[in-house]
């Protein structure tokens, strides 16, 4: 069975500097593994995906993430943190076949102060 | 490319009548569509999965007979929740998922159904 551990609800950081938000998963095989970023009443956004190919990714607004299979780990970085940051932060972890639930961690408030 | 749409975006209701989400997928093909409802601070949480043509596995504690899902195209899903009460008010995201649309194992999201129920 797979799940997502997000280790902190809540995460504050100033405005320019770093963020760091970490994740951790279990899967008996090859996970896929996702981070989504939600702003309030709003739906969800892609922010960058792992599937096999690269350990480092790199994702939009300056995020990035690396997987770490010796850790489980997914964790997501950012250099210098914007206000516009200020969200929801979901760690998603899915299966291998095109039919697998993905299973949502859940999930981390980002504040950023200026 | 790989948009889901959701119509409405919100809706108010009263207690004891039903209301029907649609979730589009609006430039592909989606062999597989899910529905969510997110709780306010809370994380989503799968209802159920459909795959067209057939009937929707829903996740354990959700009742099939209240949230009705029809997956009738490889490009619309509906979820009817029937006989609404206020506690069923909460955000209703959907998801859609197209092995052809860049990685099979990514799910494209709609952008949320507010439902308050009053």
């Amino acid at each position: 069975a797979q799940s997502v551990t997000q280790l902190d609800s809540h995460v504050s950081v100033s405005e320019g500097t770093p963020v760091l938000l970490r994740c951790n998963y279990s899967s008996s095989y090859s996970p896929s593994l996702f981070w989504y970023v939600q702003h309030p009443n709003k739906g969800l956004q892609l922010l960058l995906k792992y599937t096999s190919a690269a350990t480092l990714v790199k994702g939009i607004n300056g995020f990035e993430a690396e997987f770490k299979k010796s850790e489980t780990s997914f964790h997501l970085t950012k250099p210098s943190a914007h206000m516009s940051d200020a969200a929801e932060y979901f760690c998603v972890v899915s299966g291998d076949t095109s039919y697998d639930k993905v299973i949502f961690g859940p999930g981390t408030s980002l504040s950023v102060i200026p | 490319g790989a948009v889901v749409s959701q119509h409405p975006s919100w809706v108010i209701c009263k207690s004891g009548t039903s209301v029907k989400i649609e979730c589009r997928s609006l430039d592909f093909q989606a062999t597989t569509m899910f529905w969510y409802r997110q709780f306010p601070k809370q994380s989503l949480m799968l209802m159920a999965t459909s795959n067209e043509g057939s009937k929707a596995t829903y996740e354990q504690g959700v009742e099939k007979d209240k949230f009705l899902i029809n997956h009738a195209s490889l490009t619309l899903s509906t979820l009817t929740v029937t006989s609404a009460h206020p506690e069923d008010s909460s955000f209703y995201i959907c998801s859609a998922k197209a092995p052809e649309q860049g990685s099979p194992y990514e799910q494209y999201f709609g952008p949320g159904t507010r439902l308050t129920v009053t």
